[in-house]
């Protein structure tokens, strides 16, 4: 079955600063895996998706993600963050063409300070 | 612009009084989700149409029912809310095509709130 797990329920940084949000995936197919982003009493706005082409996945708003096979992991980062990212972030893999089911993790809320 | 809409934005109910949520989209997608969000947690699915087929997930409770009356609206329906039952519900939208699953596109979400 597949799952994700994403390391961190809270990260900080500074304006300007790197934003790394991590995820790992388990999966015993090649996986299907999401970022959304959600602002406070919104919903889940795509950031970015991995189908399996380029391991390098160029999103909205300047947000890329690597998927590494080797390590189960589908890191989100971006090179300064800006305070219009604080939000929540989650990453999410595609259950399986039959249930057209995402599964999420549980999140990470960035936080961008001044 | 083509969108996910979700009415309305915030439901007051009672507690045990039924209430209704709606959503519609002017994507014209055939796949049609329903999420429950609470609190600090992730989105949980409770179901999902493919065209007219539905499709419910195990751990769905049997107080929560959907109807899919045409491709852009589907409802959900809580028959007796419970305090349990306050939260975030999002409403999405895909169009499978393919091999590859496509994009879940997310309405705003309906917060409700049981008193």
């Amino acid at each position: 079955a597949q799952s994700v797990t994403q390391l961190g329920s809270h990260v900080s940084v500074s304006e300007g600063a790197l934003v790394l949000l991590r995820c790992n995936y388990s999966s015993s197919v090649p996986p299907y895996l999401f970022w959304y982003v959600q602002y406070p009493n919104q919903g889940l706005q795509l950031l970015l998706k991995y189908t399996s082409a380029a391991t390098l996945v160029k999103g909205i708003n300047g947000f890329e993600a690597e998927f590494k096979k080797s390590e189960t992991s589908f890191h989100l980062t971006k090179p300064s963050a800006h305070m219009s990212d604080a939000a929540e972030y989650f990453c999410a893999v595609f259950g399986s063409s039959n249930t057209g089911k995402l599964i999420f993790g549980q999140g990470t809320t960035l936080q961008v300070k001044p | 612009d083509a969108m996910v809409i979700q009415n309305p934005r915030y439901q007051v109910t009672q507690f045990g009084k039924p209430v209704t949520l709606s959503c519609s989209q002017t994507l014209n997608h055939n796949v049609m989700y329903w999420y429950q969000q609470k609190s600090s947690q992730a989105p949980k699915l409770l179901f999902h149409y493919y065209d007219k087929d539905f499709n419910n997930e195990a751990d769905t409770p049997d107080n929560f029912q959907s109807r899919r009356p045409n491709t852009s609206f589907c409802f959900l329906d809580i028959r007796s809310p419970g305090l349990g039952d306050a939260a975030m519900y999002l409403c999405a939208t895909s169009h499978p095509s393919g091999r590859a699953p496509e994009t879940q596109y997310f309405g705003p979400g309906t917060r409700l709130l049981v008193l």
